[in-house]
């Protein structure tokens, strides 16, 4: 298994939809994780922070579930501008700063 | 203000030439970081670098070095540029120090577009 796998897609969907992206580790002493998103051409940003089952922040929902070494991320209501590159990020061990990205998932939300 | 900034922006250059990409950072953070993303998009780390500490990811070819002046400044120097170079490298910084046990919001620049001809 890849250090951090992801679905590259794309995922097409129209606005309002409900779309849910997974993302496998293969380091099970992974504590923390992270989703960013890259717009087309540019740097990364922080989205959310996973730290233990799950964590939500308005439509974003990510959740962890470390049995089968994945997390998701659930987009409700999809909007135009949610069109990007969603990057699962898993630290290294002992060096929590040091950042492992998956190839990412990319979606595309049509009018 | 641009929180993290690099130059230049876009960089073609010739195969065997030696060249450098500018990194600065106005938050105050410890620690830069210079990230490799490649056609197919995937970013890989290369280099964290604090005053203290300069971890190397293992895979970087040795003619990649980084340079820090100061703790606001972290350039990329790279020598006998190659085809494969050709990518998009993007500078980061965050607050904490590479080895902890959490891990601080890192602050991407806008990328420096490399070609190698």
């Amino acid at each position: 298994r890849k250090e951090v796998e992801q679905d590259p897609g794309p995922f097409n969907v129209p606005e309002g939809a409900t779309v849910a992206f997974n993302c496998t580790y293969s380091n099970s002493a992974s504590q923390s994780f992270f989703w960013y998103r890259q717009d087309c051409r540019k740097e990364p940003k922080l989205l959310m922070s996973v730290y233990s089952s799950g964590n939500e922040d308005g439509r974003f929902t990510a959740q962890l579930n470390r049995a089968s070494q994945y997390i998701s991320l659930l987009i409700r209501d999809s909007k135009l501008s949610d069109s990007a590159t969603y990057l699962c990020v898993v630290p290294w061990k002992h060096a929590g700063n040091m950042l492992t990205f998956g190839g990412g998932t990319r979606l595309m939300v049509k009018p | 203000d641009t929180a993290v900034s690099q130059t230049p922006k876009y960089l073609v250059t010739q195969m065997g030439n030696d060249k450098s990409i500018k990194c600065e950072q106005n938050l105050g953070h410890d620690t830069m970081y210079w990230y490799k993303q490649d056609s197919k998009k995937f970013l890989k780390i290369m280099f964290s670098y604090n005053n203290k500490e300069l971890i190397i990811n293992e895979t970087v070819p040795n003619r990649f070095s980084p340079k820090s002046p100061d703790k606001a400044h972290l350039n990329l120097h790279i020598n006998s540029l190659e085809l494969g170079d050709s990518a998009v490298y993007f500078c980061a910084s965050s607050q904490g120090w590479p080895r902890t046990s959490r891990t601080d919001t890192q602050y991407f620049g806008p990328g420096t577009r490399l070609t190698v001809l």
